[in-house]
């Protein structure tokens, strides 16, 4: 079985523009979740899709937004990029949703903002 | 707030002997707690969990320890291998929230 992929591996961005970063789950997963890893936060919950809703939202700011597609592939975008936004951003797919079912990640985006 | 707190940045360990990772948490409502491993350029993979109905739950060499009234975790690794070198995050949920809380992470060296 397929692992969770994440395109593209490594993106540099400038201050000000945005970014949409891509995220294939195992397939037979409906939950994708998102996360944001810095040096000093650890591992940030950002959102959670399961089957095309968003089902649950972490403590970030508008800018940072998702969507899930019919085959539960999503999308995460960051608008008006910030140099603090650099980070490594991680997918995860589970079957029924991250408190519950074993996550499985990909290997993350690594941003960086200029 | 860290809700999930991981207080050792690192340890180094010699092969063979017991590395001792620790967790502390100051939600009482988490019930359900994992322990992940992360390789550079990886992303984290699940080690093991345990249930709040639990005070201990094994698989090979990893063990999880759960003190519910301290509200602490620990992860045992017997014997380490150099291979377990990497960062290990330990994470807490409550069944209501579906939103998963991660420790900063603890880096294990093992030395061979």
């Amino acid at each position: 079985k397929a692992g969770v992929t994440q395109t593209p591996r490594y993106l540099i961005k400038t201050r000000g523009q945005q970014v949409t970063l891509s995220c294939s789950p195992i397939s037979g997963h409906r939950s994708v979740s998102w996360y944001q890893q810095t040096p000093g936060q650890g591992l940030q919950f950002l959102f959670e899709y399961f089957s095309e809703t968003q089902r649950n939202k972490g403590n970030f700011p508008g800018r940072f937004s998702g969507r899930q597609f019919s085959n539960s592939r999503s999308e995460m975008n960051v608008s008006t990029l910030e140099l603090g936004d650099s980070a490594l951003y991680l997918c995860a797919s589970s079957f029924g949703g991250p408190s519950t079912d074993t996550q499985y990640f990909g290997p993350g985006t690594r941003l960086t903002v200029l | 707030d860290q809700q999930v707190k991981q207080n050792s940045p690192s340890l180094s360990v010699q092969e063979g002997r017991i590395s001792i990772l620790n967790c502390d948490y100051t939600n009482s409502m988490f019930d359900y707690f994992l322990w992940y491993k992360k390789y550079p350029a990886e992303g984290p993979t699940f080690l093991i969990s345990i249930s709040s109905i639990k005070d201990k739950n094994e698989d090979g060499r990893f063990t999880v320890f759960l003190n519910k009234s301290a509200k602490h975790l620990s992860l045992h690794i017997v014997p380490s291998q150099p291979g377990d070198s990497a960062v290990y995050f330990c994470a807490a949920s409550d069944g209501g929230s579906y939103i998963p809380t991660f420790g900063r992470g603890t880096s294990l060296i093992v030395h061979p």
